[in-house]
């Protein structure tokens, strides 16, 4: 089934540190989704993206919806310790509107 | 917080019986979803409903059947579970009337099939 290329697969960062995380697709979506997953929880929404070009904050977090409708990155600055938790992105809209997810990236942040 | 439940929890069964999985929300969504959540995939959409008895597959619902006789359960079905059935199982729900509209998920169910 199709899938999204999230990158990296995992990033082991220093309390403080800034992130940077994305998303690419052969195709075009109508919507980017970001979500976050804690241990035994279901993902949870971070960000929605429904235009080419939104830049959109979130405290700490920010997610940009690319020119290209094929990709989107997410940044969290200052990172801090409850941020750990594996992030997946998410694209909507072709011809099944369906939600198609990237595998996930893994974020580990040392104190 | 979306209004999801997922039963059981947790559940360790054997290959070749029958599993059933509930989901239920109390927030009168229209659309519903079942996706599996396996280490190298992503969440992978298995089925989902967009009425009352009113279901479609998704790209990985061999195995599986789902119903929903009610708007706030949907049901999946494992007639006979298999070892490749071991997964976490997670029910959405969409917050708007569009099934394009923005999915929030339940808490999911671990599933070892042995």
């Amino acid at each position: 089934g199709q899938q999204l290329n999230q990158s990296p697969q995992s990033m082991f960062i220093q309390e403080g540190e800034d992130v940077s995380m994305n998303c690419t697709s052969s195709s075009i979506f109508n919507t980017w989704l970001w979500y976050k997953q804690d241990p035994g929880e279901g993902p949870v929404l971070l960000i929605a993206l429904y235009k080419a070009g939104e830049l959109t904050s979130n405290g700490r977090l920010t997610a940009q919806f690319g020119i290209t409708r094929k990709d989107s990155f997410l940044n969290i600055s200052a990172s801090i310790p409850s941020d750990v938790g594996i992030y997946f992105c998410a694209g909507q809209g072709g011809a099944t509107n369906k939600l198609i997810f990237g595998t996930g990236t893994l974020l580990a942040v040392q104190p | 917080d979306a209004g999801i439940t997922q039963s059981p929890r947790h559940k360790v069964t054997e290959t070749g019986t029958p599993v059933t999985l509930r989901c239920h929300q109390t927030e009168n969504h229209r659309y519903m979803y079942w996706y599996r959540q396996d280490p190298g995939h992503g969440l992978r959409l298995i089925h989902y409903s967009y009425g009352v008895k009113d279901t479609d597959k998704g790209e990985v619902s061999d195995g599986y059947s789902v119903s929903r006789s009610k708007t706030e359960d949907f049901l999946l079905t494992l007639e006979s579970a298999t070892s490749s059935q071991t997964s976490v199982y997670f029910c959405a729900i969409t917050s708007g009337l569009r099934g394009t509209d923005t999915q929030y998920f339940g808490p999911g169910t671990r599933l070892t099939v042995l």
